[in-house]
């Protein structure tokens, strides 16, 4: 695998569900992102880390929670959502987060839908 | 906080017509500024970056962008578009010194025909 992946690509989940997306980095960097991309909005950050302390929350909901175990890979673990949190889910890396000049690079994303 | 317009939402344009999309930003400070291109059926990826000095830059595939300080503008430009062209295209900015927390545009569809 190269670059960076996700699991899985499509979701389904009712409302009282707990499941969680993964993320993997394969490109030896240090920060990882995640970001919400719903329909006609512009690409929202959530979460940043950065060598895996979490350096950004972007006022997301708490049943949304993010765990970054390493700097290889990132989790966002999900319950109660709401059918408005439909969405796709994308993760990024970079070299790191401390400034704004490193690339992001992105993975496929995962098309979650709530019931 | 940062934000980004993007105000052609879909474009259609033929093969050999030339492409300016346009990028407005609202942001007080130095800002980096970001092209993202998403081909069908592929990942967001990086086309071109503008950090300082020449406010004209290039990218890949024959892209280019100018940043306008005055106008907040960083508006992407290619001269003759190809069939290969087609996707969808973000405008990103961060604040400099900020972090690496990328504010996108809604991003332009643009589809070239034959």
């Amino acid at each position: 695998e190269t670059g960076v992946t996700q699991t899985p690509r499509h979701l389904v989940m009712g409302m009282t569900n707990k499941k969680s997306l993964k993320c993997e980095q394969h490109l030896g960097h240090n920060a990882m992102y995640w970001y919400k991309q719903s329909a006609k909005k512009p690409l929202e950050l959530m979460f940043v880390y950065n060598f895996k302390e979490q350096t950004e929350n972007n006022s997301v909901p708490s049943r949304f929670s993010p765990e970054c175990p390493n700097s290889s890979h990132l989790f966002l673990h999900l319950h109660t959502l709401q059918p408005e949190d439909s969405a796709l889910y994308l993760c990024a890396s970079s070299q790191d987060a401390g400034t704004g000049y490193n690339e992001q690079f992105f993975g496929p994303g995962t098309r979650l839908t709530v019931l | 906080a940062q934000s980004v317009s993007q105000h052609n939402h879909h474009v259609i344009l033929s093969e050999a017509a030339s492409l300016e999309l346009g990028c407005n930003y609202s942001y007080g400070g130095t800002v980096n500024l970001f092209w993202y291109v998403q081909y069908p059926g592929q990942h967001l990826q990086l086309l071109l970056k503008y950090f300082s000095g020449d406010p004209l830059v290039k990218g890949i595939k024959g892209f280019e962008a100018e940043f306008i300080k005055s106008k907040f503008s960083f508006n992407l430009r290619k001269p003759s578009v190809q069939w290969s062209d087609t996707a969808e295209y973000f405008c990103a900015v961060n604040a400099a010194g900020g972090g690496n927390k990328l504010t996108f545009g809604t991003g332009t569809q643009l589809k070239v025909e034959l």
